[in-house]
């Protein structure tokens, strides 16, 4: 497994703000993903970060709306840009390892963002 | 695309007893991982069990064992002599092969321990 931390935990924004949101591994890991849990929803993926090339985007989701980097294989960010109130969600890391058996993802304690 | 669904909003079951929760699929792919994942109030995502397609054979981690019926892509998740500590959301989820892509999860089961 590994161990995945989200900074922040929570956070409270105004309208027409940016946030970033950072990902950090305990260990290298080959993937490494963002979701989105609305609330009272599930999960819907956002993206895939890839280490030193642009994210992979599934359909609705937009590099503008969700810049995301991903310099190193232990570290990625996802920003949420120019936000809404209906930006207000979770917002999860998800990682595979390298050693990870029949594609596992481990997912980091998710980032509670609220729009005002 | 890939869909899954669950149509149990929300479950009840006595402390000691079993519930069964249900999980269908949609995929035209014959290489695929399902997953069940447990999220508490804490709101982490926990992995309960896995199984793997080309696997017959259903999967079991100790109290919690899956009903896997590929011809009928069908996937449930049986939680044995319940526990207070089951309460949670839980969500089926799906991966195609291959190891490079996410998870298409569905809309979640709210599972009730009454003690």
């Amino acid at each position: 497994s590994a161990v995945i931390s989200q900074k922040p935990s929570r956070d409270i924004c105004q309208r027409g703000t940016s946030l970033t949101i950072q990902c950090q591994v305990d260990s290298q890991v080959t993937m490494m993903f963002w979701y989105r849990q609305q609330p009272g929803q599930s999960l819907t993926l956002i993206a895939t970060a890839n280490q030193g090339s642009e994210a992979t985007y599934e359909s609705g989701f937009v590099i503008d709306k969700f810049p995301i980097s991903r310099p190193n294989l232990t570290f990625s960010t996802l920003t949420v840009s120019n936000m809404s109130p209906e930006d207000s969600s979770i917002y999860l890391c998800s990682v595979k390892t390298s050693g990870g058996a029949n594609n596992e993802q481990f997912f980091g304690p998710g980032t509670r963002l609220t729009v005002l | 695309a890939q869909t899954v669904t669950q149509s149990q909003p929300e479950m009840s079951v006595q402390e000691a007893e079993t519930v069964t929760l249900s999980c269908t699929y949609d995929t035209s792919e014959s290489d695929y991982y399902l997953f069940w994942y447990k999220q508490p109030p804490s709101r982490q995502m926990i992995l309960v069990i896995r199984q793997e397609a080309y696997k017959q054979q259903n999967a079991t981690e100790n109290r919690f064992s899956v009903n896997f019926q590929k011809a009928a892509k069908s996937f449930s998740l049986k939680i044995s002599d319940s526990q207070l500590g089951d309460a949670a959301m839980y969500f089926c989820a799906y991966c195609p092969g291959g190891g490079a892509d996410g998870l298409t999860f569905g809309k979640g089961t709210h599972l009730i321990i009454q003690p």
